[in-house]
């Protein structure tokens, strides 16, 4: 399986600014995706980031809230702009990591919690 | 719209005892099934998953998955837990390619919190 790394692990922000969260990945993936777990909530898809272009963003969503980077097949970056207290999730990077008979399985990595006071 | 109902926030068991995790779903074609596993400060885990054939599916840890397309369920046993299996456990659902078109996303369940204690 692939081995993901997030940063930072943990932060506590102030309202108003901005925090961006990198995924590294050891290995080459072809689809990245970024999923954020509000308290006692389920994941939620936020956006797939593609490679070279915009990433696509799931309802609920948008590119000024949550700016996405994804440079090379190994590296994306999550920016939550502007934060509210309503920010303060676990925000979690994962990538496809192999598809058995057509169902696709994902690799997690160990997720940022961001605390917004 | 597929959707997946963990009925159980929290389960709290003594080491050695038999535990079951619910899972329900919604969806109007057939769906892949997945449980997840996060130990405490890592990223989720694939525990097991169902895509098709024998409906008792196992991991290599001892938790068993059974799917029950009647009740719309895919719910997690194990028979006897270890203090080690304390975790979050979260349930979740894909469309086989052949319904989405091609990759579609994972619906995941709110998560179950197993605290197995000595």
């Amino acid at each position: 399986s692939a081995v993901i790394s997030q940063k930072p692990s943990r932060d506590i922000c102030q309202r108003g600014t901005s925090l961006t969260i990198q995924c590294q990945v050891d290995s080459q993936v072809t689809m990245m995706f970024w999923y954020r777990q509000q308290p006692g909530q389920s994941l939620t898809l936020i956006a797939t980031a593609n490679q070279g272009s915009e990433a696509t963003y799931e309802s609920g969503f948008v590119i000024d809230k949550f700016p996405i980077s994804r440079p090379n097949l190994t590296f994306s970056t999550l920016t939550v702009s502007n934060m509210s207290p309503e920010d303060s999730s676990i925000y979690l990077c994962s990538v496809l990591d192999r598809v058995i008979s057509g169902a696709n399985v994902l690799t997690f990595g160990a997720g940022s919690r961001l605390t917004v006071l | 719209a597929q959707s997946v109902t963990q009925l159980d926030s929290q389960v709290p068991v003594f080491e050695e005892a038999p535990v079951e995790l619910r899972c329900n779903y919604s969806s109007s074609v057939s769906v892949y099934l997945f449980w997840y596993v996060q130990y405490p400060n890592q990223g989720l885990q694939l525990l097991l998953k169902y895509l098709s054939g024998s409906t008792l599916v196992e991991s290599i840890n001892g938790f068993e998955a059974e799917f029950n397309k009647s009740q719309t369920s895919f719910h997690l046993r194990k028979p006897s837990v270890h203090i080690s299996d304390t975790a979050e456990y979260f349930c979740a659902v894909s469309l086989p390619s052949k319904f989405s078109g091609g990759y579609n996303k994972l619906i995941f369940g709110a998560g179950t919190r197993l605290a197995v204690h000595p």
